[in-house]
C-alpha cells in the first residue's frame, strides 16, 4: 500500500521550454502532497507544499512563478518548471501523505531532469 | 532555527557488522521522528518514531527515540550489501496540518563483501 507515481522518470529538454511533472497517489487519497529537489549527494530540499484545492505554500527562496503547483484533485499534484534553464537540472521528487492519516510521507520514484 | 543533524556522515563496514547510525535533533514543536532509506532514487519510509524508550523493529533493523535527550539512533546488524545506502532521518513538526519534515543531511552507508 501507499504507492507513488511520477511520472516522466526522465526529462532532456531545451533551454526556455516548460517541463511538467506529474506526481500521483495510486491506492490512497493524498490532501497534502510536497515537492522536493534533491542535489547530487545533497539531502532533500523542500520546495512547496501542495494541498488539493488550494494554492501551495512555497518555502522561502522558492519562486512560485517559475515552479507553478496544481494539485487539482486528492490522487494528483503537478509541477511545471516554466522557462526551464540549465540551472533547474536536478532530480524533482514528490511525496504524499495519506489523507487524514499521520504525518508519514510516502515517496514517488523521482523525476531527473536535464535542461541543455 | 529548527536543525535536525545525522552522523557520521559516511560509513563503510564489511558485511556481517552491526552500525549504528545517529540523529539528534533542536526543534520546536516535534511531533515525530522519521527514518528513510534512499537508494538511487527516492527515499522508502522504515519507521516513525513518536514516544521514548519504545524500539521499532523491523528483521535486522531497529531504532529508538530518546526525547529527553533529543536524539534517536538506527541499528542494522549483521549487515549485508544490499544495505548500502543513504539514512535520512527526518522530524516532524506540530505546526498545523502541513506538519512538513525537517530533514536531516543523511549518513552515506557502504557495506563491502
Amino acid at each position: 500500500g501507499a504507492v507513488v507515481s511520477q511520472h516522466p522518470s526522465w526529462v532532456i529538454c531545451k533551454s526556455g521550454t516548460s517541463v511538467k511533472i506529474e506526481c500521483r497517489s495510486l491506492d490512497f487519497q493524498a490532501t497534502t502532497m510536497f515537492w522536493y529537489r534533491q542535489f547530487p549527494k545533497q539531502s532533500l530540499m523542500l520546495m512547496a507544499t501542495s494541498n488539493e484545492g488550494s494554492k501551495a505554500t512555497y518555502e522561502q527562496g522558492v519562486e512560485k512563478d517559475k515552479f507553478l503547483i496544481n494539485h487539482a484533485s486528492l490522487t494528483l499534484s503537478t509541477l511545471t518548471v516554466t522557462s526551464a534553464h540549465p540551472e533547474d537540472s536536478s532530480f524533482y521528487i514528490c511525496s504524499a501523505r495519506i489523507a487524514g492519516g499521520r504525518e508519514t510521507q510516502y515517496f514517488g520514484p523521482g523525476t531527473r531532469l536535464l535542461v541543455l | 532555527e529548527d536543525k535536525v543533524v545525522q552522523s557520521p556522515l559516511s560509513l563503510v563496514v564489511h558485511e556481517g557488522d552491526t552500525v549504528t547510525l545517529n540523529c539528534s535533533y533542536e526543534v520546536t514543536n516535534f511531533r515525530s521522528l522519521l527514518w528513510y532509506k534512499q537508494e538511487k532514487k527516492a527515499p522508502t519510509f522504515l519507521f516513525m518514531l513518536t514516544s521514548s524508550g519504545i524500539e521499532k523493529k523491523s528483521g535486522r533493523l531497529s531504532s529508538i527515540l530518546d526525547k529527553k535527550e533529543l536524539f534517536s539512533i538506527l541499528n542494522i546488524t549483521a549487515t549485508q550489501t544490499g544495505d548500502s545506502a543513504v539514512y535520512l532521518c527526518a522530524v516532524s513538526l506540530d505546526a498545523g496540518n502541513n506538519r512538513k519534515l525537517i530533514w536531516g543531511l543523511g549518513t552515506s552507508l557502504a557495506v563491502n563483501p
